[in-house]
């Protein structure tokens, strides 16, 4: 089976960085993805790890380290905005499904 | 190009009653998901179509949940007769690419279905 675990709510203020941190189990790994999704909208692809290390997209920059079963999403220069839901979810091995953790809310304050 | 679109944007319907929800993908993409969104709980993976064949339909709750893409373009997921534990929001994504690697899903903004 697959667990994925990520905080449940986090408020920052405008222009600080802000760390989500995901855990995950898997009988499988195959990437892990981040989403982001404003109440009433699609989740819209953030970012992809499959190998360990940093990937760097602008603003948002995601981490993954395979062997300890954990990401986080770092998001910098925060905007208002950047509000939102933010999904972690994990592509198994076996069986071509994404899972999904409960999402991290986002608040950001000015 | 569009996105992935789905109709209703809501539904209200009584127990009992039976809902069709509509999911087009984007033009040419091969996969279709199914994922659900019931209140306070993470989006669950419901089923997988490959063109018009079902890949994986391992997260239908139920055979009241009968979900069908005739001609691999357009897909419709029918609730019937629903129930209150159904409400939820649905939401379909599509990708373009099927190898044993993981691909990018672009998901719809999902139908919000509410059983009363």
């Amino acid at each position: 089976g697959q667990n994925i675990d990520q905080p449940t709510e986090m408020t920052a203020t405008e222009g600080a960085i802000v760390q989500i941190n995901c855990t995950y189990q898997t009988s499988g790994f195959n990437g892990l993805f981040w989403y982001q999704q404003h109440a009433g909208e699609a989740p819209t692809f953030l970012s992809y790890n499959v190998l360990d290390g940093l990937e760097e997209k602008g603003r948002f920059s995601s981490f993954l380290s395979r062997s300890k079963g954990y990401s986080y999403l770092l998001l910098k220069e925060l905007q208002m905005k950047d509000s939102a839901s933010y999904l972690c979810a994990v592509w198994g091995r076996y069986g071509n499904k994404l899972v999904f953790g409960a999402g991290t809310i986002l608040r950001v304050k000015s | 190009e569009a996105g992935v679109t789905q109709f209703p944007s809501h539904s209200v319907i009584e127990k009992g009653q039976t809902v069709t929800l509509r999911c087009d993908p984007i033009s040419g993409h091969d996969n279709l998901y199914w994922y659900r969104r019931v209140m306070g709980k993470e989006i669950k993976f419901l089923l997988h179509f490959v063109k018009e064949s079902k890949q994986d339909e391992s997260g239908m709750p139920n055979n009241r949940f009968l979900a069908e893409r005739t001609g691999g373009t357009y897909s419709t997921l029918k609730v019937q007769p629903a129930e209150l534990e159904d409400s939820g929001v649905y939401f379909c994504a599509s990708s373009q690419e099927d190898y044993s690697g993981a691909n990018v899903l672009t998901f719809g903004a999902g139908s919000r279905l509410t059983v009363l």
